[in-house]
C-alpha cells in the first residue's frame, strides 16, 4: 500500500520556465511533508518542508503548496535551471510516528533543458 | 560540521564475507537511521536509533546487524548477504526523533554490490 505517490516518473521543462512536481498521499495522519533532491550515487538533499498547519512555504526559487482536503502537495521551482535536473522525492511523516519514520514517494526525475 | 559521512563509498563483497558500513555525524543529532535504496525506488527505512538505543527494526533480516557505539557513530554489520541485497545504503540523522519537524540530514551513501 503506497501511502505517498508521485505519479509522474519524469518531467522535462525548459530553462527559465516553471517546474511543478506533484505528490499525493493517503494517510490523513501525516502532518509534516518534505521534498528532497537526489543526484545519482548521492544521498538525498533536503530542499523544503511544510507542516500541515500551513498551506504554503517558500524558500527562494522553491515553493511547496499543501492542499490537505485533497491530500495533495506540489513543489514549484521558478525559474528552473539546468542544475535543478535531478530526482525529486516527496516524503511524509506523522506526529507520534515512532522514530519519525519518513515515507517516500517513488520520485520524479526532472530534466531542465537549456 | 553539518555533514553525515559514510564510508566506504563503494563496497563489493562475496556472499560469505563479513563487512561493515560506517556512518558518522558531529552535529549532536541523537536520532540516526539506516535506509536502503534500490535503483529507481524510494529509500526504505531499515533501522532507527534514538539516543543510542535501537527503537525501530523494520523486519530487516538478521544478516544485517546495526550497532550504535556512541552518539556520533552508527555501523551496519553485514554477513552472508545475497545478491538481491545490492543497493545504495543511506545513513541519516536528525536532532531528535521525538519531534517530527526536524529535517533529516542524509549521507552520500554506500553503494553495495554482493557477488
Amino acid at each position: 500500500d503506497q501511502q505517498v505517490k508521485q505519479n509522474s516518473p519524469s518531467l522535462s521543462v525548459q530553462e527559465g520556465r516553471i517546474s511543478i512536481l506533484n505528490c499525493d498521499y493517503t494517510n490523513s495522519m501525516f502532518d509534516y511533508f518534505l521534498w528532497y533532491k537526489k543526484y545519482p550515487a548521492e544521498g538525498p538533499t533536503f530542499l523544503i518542508s511544510i507542516s500541515s498547519i500551513k498551506d504554503k512555504n517558500e524558500d527562494g526559487r522553491f515553493t511547496v503548496f499543501l492542499n490537505k482536503s485533497a491530500k495533495h502537495l506540489s513543489l514549484h521551482i521558478v525559474p528552473s535551471q539546468p542544475g535543478d535536473s535531478a530526482v525529486y522525492f516527496c516524503a511524509a511523516s506523522a506526529l507520534g510516528n515512532q522514530g519519525g519514520k519518513l515515507i517516500f514517494g517513488q520520485g520524479t526525475e526532472l530534466s531542465v533543458k537549456p | 560540521d553539518t555533514e553525515v559521512t559514510q564510508t566506504p563509498k563503494h563496497l563489493v563483497m562475496g556472499m560469505t564475507n563479513k563487512k561493515s558500513l560506517k556512518c558518522e555525524q558531529h552535529m549532536g543529532h541523537r536520532a540516526m537511521y539506516w535506509y536502503k535504496q534500490k535503483a529507481k525506488k524510494p529509500p526504505e527505512l531499515m533501522f532507527v536509533y534514538s539516543y543510542e538505543k535501537l527503537s525501530i527494526n523494520e523486519s530487516v533480516p538478521s544478516r544485517f546487524s546495526p550497532e550504535c557505539p556512541n552518539s556520533s557513530l552508527l555501523n551496519l554489520h553485514l554477513h552472508a548477504l545475497q545478491p538481491e541485497d545490492s543497493a545504495l545504503y543511506l545513513c541519516a540523522s536528525r536532532l531528535t526523533d521525538r519531534v517530527p519537524n526536524y529535517g533529516y540530514t542524509f549521507g552520500s551513501g554506500t553503494r553495495l554490490t554482493v557477488v
